[in-house]
């Protein structure tokens, strides 16, 4: 597709659940985003990837979030032992290079989490 | 730090009206990009437009104009004639030009009353 794709678009999870959400960027992006939107904020950022590297980790809020791209394309976001605060919207956006050119971030319409 | 500001939580106007929305950043870097979304109901956040720091014309793009001045840290968003579908939340966000994230504004809601 021409867009970034996430599914799956709601997810309702209980409390000790695991879940997993699926980011499809634009075809050819380098770049890769992971950001959580809490209802009535901006969101925030949580991870990056240049093609299958993690370089930046340091937004994830605790170590029950987890995040892969292992080809350099898809990437999941997996969440363990799900928590009420951890419902939220978690939108994945990517770019064309390298987070150096600071380009544009086109966003998904994102993954709606509901832990009950 | 970076820290990007839209005091403006929600505002309605009347279709065809012209509704500005405010935007103040701060950020200790010479070198850094400000950008404007929309989210709309369906959640995706659509760009809008992306300015440097260095570059401070003011833009006009149809309906969207922006205003960028440098001396007061702000990049206001201004739609001339709104309609309906410009109904949405909308987002400034900073990013520095080495960096790898944006922050975000709170964003401001808009309602365009018919």
């Amino acid at each position: 597709g021409a867009g970034v794709s996430q599914s799956p678009r709601y997810k309702v999870a209980k409390r000790g659940q695991d879940v997993a959400l699926r980011c499809d960027p634009i075809s050819g992006h380098v770049s890769l985003f992971w950001y959580q939107q809490a209802l009535g904020q901006g969101p925030e950022f949580l991870t990056y990837f240049q093609n299958e590297a993690q370089l930046d980790k340091s937004g994830l809020p605790s170590d029950r979030f987890f995040a892969e791209r292992p080809e350099g394309s898809v990437s999941t976001l997996k969440i363990q032992r799900t928590q009420q605060e951890d419902s939220a919207v978690y939108l994945c956006a990517s770019s064309l290079r390298s987070f150096r050119e600071a380009d544009t971030q086109y966003f998904g319409p994102g993954t709606r989490l509901t832990v009950l | 730090a970076q820290k990007v500001t839209q005091a403006q939580t929600e505002i309605s106007v009347v279709e065809k009206e012209d509704v500005t929305l405010d935007c103040v950043y701060e950020t200790r870097d010479t070198t850094y990009y400000l950008f404007w979304y929309k989210q709309p109901p369906s959640g995706e956040l659509v760009f809008l437009i992306r300015r440097n720091s260095f570059d401070e014309q003011n833009e006009i793009s149809g309906r969207y104009s922006w205003n960028f001045q440098k001396s007061t840290s702000s990049f206001n968003f201004t739609i001339t004639a709104s309609q309906v579908v410009d109904s949405a939340v909308y987002f400034c966000a900073l990013i520095h030009s080495t960096g790898n994230q944006f922050y975000f504004g709170t964003g401001t809601s808009l309602t365009v009353i018919p």
